[in-house]
């Protein structure tokens, strides 16, 4: 069955540095998303991206992250300078059509540690 | 704005119980769609049911059965028979489907621990 992929699974990063998480969504879908759950809470949007663009944002989304789909097949979070407080798990989900078309797909997501 | 509500915060059961999992939501939409995650303790997020806001029917699948009412904004998951796998964290969400997006706005999960 096909599955949306993410890597890495979890990484350590010290305050300052930048992180990209890496996700490859299933083949034939169009609409690409991250979300991001901090520990013990819930599971908060983050950037929905189609057609090489992001179609909307949240306010979370500030100018320290950024999505990119390099290529054909990978699509790609990256946060600039991380803080203690991007320490979260990061899912990536991809779905083939709208809400009422296809079924929202998650990865299993990457688990980000700000030290 | 969207808001989805959880009031169970954790939930214990001995297995073999039926167990209810509550969710009240807000939307100001006509249209929306709402959605029942698991996330286990592994972590990943399963997919378990979309209800569109025009479907009213109960869903049952197996051990599993929705409650969508309208009338009272909430849309309850039950599980017959629990077992231990039922172990998870359930996430209800909604999203608005005018503009068709896959912005989901998640309830803060009820804990579910299905004790042998």
């Amino acid at each position: 069955e096909p599955e949306v992929t993410q890597t890495p699974s979890h990484q350590v990063t010290q305050m300052g540095q930048e992180v990209i998480l890496r996700c490859v969504p299933i083949s034939n879908h169009l609409y690409f998303y991250w979300y991001r759950q901090i520990l013990g809470q819930k599971v908060e949007f983050l950037v929905s991206f189609y057609n090489n663009e992001i179609s909307e944002k949240s306010e979370i989304f500030d100018d320290q992250f950024s999505v990119e789909r390099p290529d054909g097949s990978n699509f790609t979070l990256k946060i600039r300078s991380t803080k203690l407080e991007d320490s979260a798990m990061y899912f990536c989900a991809s779905t083939k059509g709208l809400a009422g078309i296809g079924e929202l797909f998650f990865g299993e997501g990457s688990r980000l540690t700000v030290l | 704005a969207q808001k989805v509500t959880q009031a169970q915060t954790e939930i214990s059961v001995v297995e073999k119980e039926d167990v209810t999992l509550d969710c009240v939501y807000e939307t100001r939409d006509t249209t929306y769609y709402l959605f029942w995650y698991k996330q286990p303790p592994s972590g990943e997020l399963v997919f378990l049911i979309r209800r569109n806001s025009f479907d009213e029917q109960n869903e049952i699948s197996g051990r599993y059965s929705w409650n969508f009412q309208k009338s009272t904004s909430s849309f309850n998951f039950t599980i017959t028979a629990s077992q231990v796998v039922d172990s998870a964290v359930y996430f209800c969400a909604l999203t608005q489907s005018g503009a068709g997006s896959y912005q989901l706005t998640f309830g803060k999960g009820t804990k579910l621990s299905v004790i042998p």
